[in-house]
């Protein structure tokens, strides 16, 4: 079945850096763009970053923007999210997320991971 | 960016009510929209997109109408499944966003 798995979720000293990582499996990796979205503790939803289905373009939340890196391995069926300079804020459960129909760049959601926690703290 | 604001925030229903919730857009967004469940400790679950659009799987006493800044997910016939929170998303633009989520609670 489809399924998408995240690792690398720990805890970080504020300035610290994290790599996560969310295994695909059951659809074909890599004609689908692909989300990373986070959630703090009690709150909602926020989009943190897109990569398009072939890794040509990616786009970021101004949040995370120069912080955080997304990218993608289609040879591994994995995509990735590289967190440099963490601070308090965050602090939170990331998801991946897969888009709805294959090679687009504007769709739904239809498949999420079970998220991975992130906590930065001293 | 776009900003989506939910309302209400927080709903008390009872099972068999009608339910609706809205969600409104700072600019125009087409038919780009976007349903979600989330139940505690899980990731969301699609339910609608392109505003109107059933996902598979999802069962029919969910549905959404709208257009442009204004849109509605309506729960026909509120289910003990169906106490959870729910969030809107815009994907109109380079910057996905979400609303602040709606709780419905048993009333």
């Amino acid at each position: 079945q489809v399924q998408l798995v995240e690792s690398g979720g720990g805890v970080v000293q504020p300035g610290g850096s994290l790599r996560l990582s969310c295994a695909a499996s059951g659809f074909t990796f890599s004609s689908y763009g692909m989300h990373w979205v986070r959630q703090a503790p009690g709150k909602g939803l926020e989009w943190m970053a897109f990569v398009r289905y072939d890794g040509s373009n990616k786009y970021y939340a101004d949040s995370v923007k120069g912080r955080f890196t997304i990218s993608r391995d289609n040879s591994k069926n994995t995509l990735y999210l590289q967190m440099n300079s963490l601070r308090a804020e965050d602090t939170a459960v990331y998801y991946c997320a897969k888009v709805r129909e294959m090679a687009t760049t504007f769709d739904a959601f239809d498949v999420w991971g079970q998220g991975t926690m992130v906590t930065v703290s001293s | 960016d776009i900003q989506m604001t939910q309302s209400p925030s927080t709903l008390s229903a009872s099972v068999g009510d009608r339910v609706t919730i809205t969600c409104r857009a700072s600019q125009s967004i087409s038919s780009w929209l976007a349903w979600y469940q989330q139940k505690p400790g899980k990731a969301p679950k699609l339910l609608i997109y392109k505003a109107s659009s059933l996902e598979s799987g999802v069962p029919s006493r969910f549905s959404g109408s709208g257009s442009g800044t204004e849109f509605t997910l309506t729960i026909s016939s509120l289910q003990p499944d169906d106490f959870a929170t729910y969030y809107c998303q815009q994907y109109n633009t380079y910057s996905w966003t979400f609303g602040q989520g709606t709780k419905v609670e048993i009333k």
